[in-house]
């Protein structure tokens, strides 16, 4: 029944070790999103995929990438890590044109950097 | 200003309480407006959707009043799995009309006692 998948839920990376995040989805939604949420805030949005057209907030630091291969899939990429990315990663999906627009989230990467 | 911003809590209320939440927003392009709902350390869920009308569910009212950009939340009759972080958020959609962008509060954490 999971309609928002990600892998893994737990991540260690190692201070300026490449990770990559990944997230799939059943649901055949056109909009994909990336936040990063950090304990006690708000979550945050990277940037979002509106089917193949990447859509990055000002804000977001060149050290974070994505990846849609297709529909399902959207990878998070985090060239060289430093310690204050170390955060819960989430990704949630929706299809455009509905009248709450509601976004469905995964359950969350929890990237720690050592 | 925030372009979100929720009472900071924390609230502690006794089961069968009511207990309100307020949020106001500074872009007045706001198009959507939700509730939504976040257990410890998971994934945010919708609660609901908020109308100009005012919408209720069960126990949940949510209210918007666009003229004062302010949202919202009352439960009533709370129950000790209504506890959870209360995260206010809204969308703006961009002029393409094409991606649009949820922006949290950082949420108010509310614990119901037994």
């Amino acid at each position: 029944d999971a309609m928002v998948i990600q892998n893994p839920r737990y991540q260690v990376t190692q201070f300026g070790k490449p990770v990559t995040l990944s997230c799939s989805q059943t649901l055949n939604h056109n909009v994909m999103y990336w936040y990063q949420q950090k304990s006690s805030q708000a979550p945050k949005l990277l940037f979002h995929y509106y089917d193949k057209d990447f859509n990055n907030e000002a804000d977001t630091p060149d050290n974070f990438q994505s990846r849609r291969p297709n529909t399902s899939f959207c990878f998070l990429d985090i060239r060289s890590p430093g310690l204050g990315d170390a955060a819960m990663y989430l990704c949630a999906t929706s299809r455009v044109g509905q009248p709450s627009y509601e976004q469905y989230f995964g359950p969350g990467t929890r990237l720690t950097v050592t | 200003r925030k372009e979100v911003e929720q009472d900071p809590g924390p609230f502690n209320v006794p089961e069968g309480a009511t207990v309100a939440f307020n949020c106001t927003y500074s872009n007045s392009a706001s198009q959507s407006f939700f509730w939504y709902r976040q257990d410890c350390r998971k994934e945010p869920k919708l609660l609901m959707s908020v109308y100009s009308s005012g919408n209720e569910d069960g126990r949940f009212t949510a209210q918007l009043n666009r003229a004062s950009q302010y949202i919202s939340l009352l439960i009533r009759d709370s129950k000790l799995s209504d506890s959870a972080t209360y995260l206010c958020v809204v969308s703006v959609l961009n002029s393409g009309g094409s991606n649009y962008k949820l922006t949290f509060g950082k949420g108010t954490l509310l614990t119901v006692n037994p």
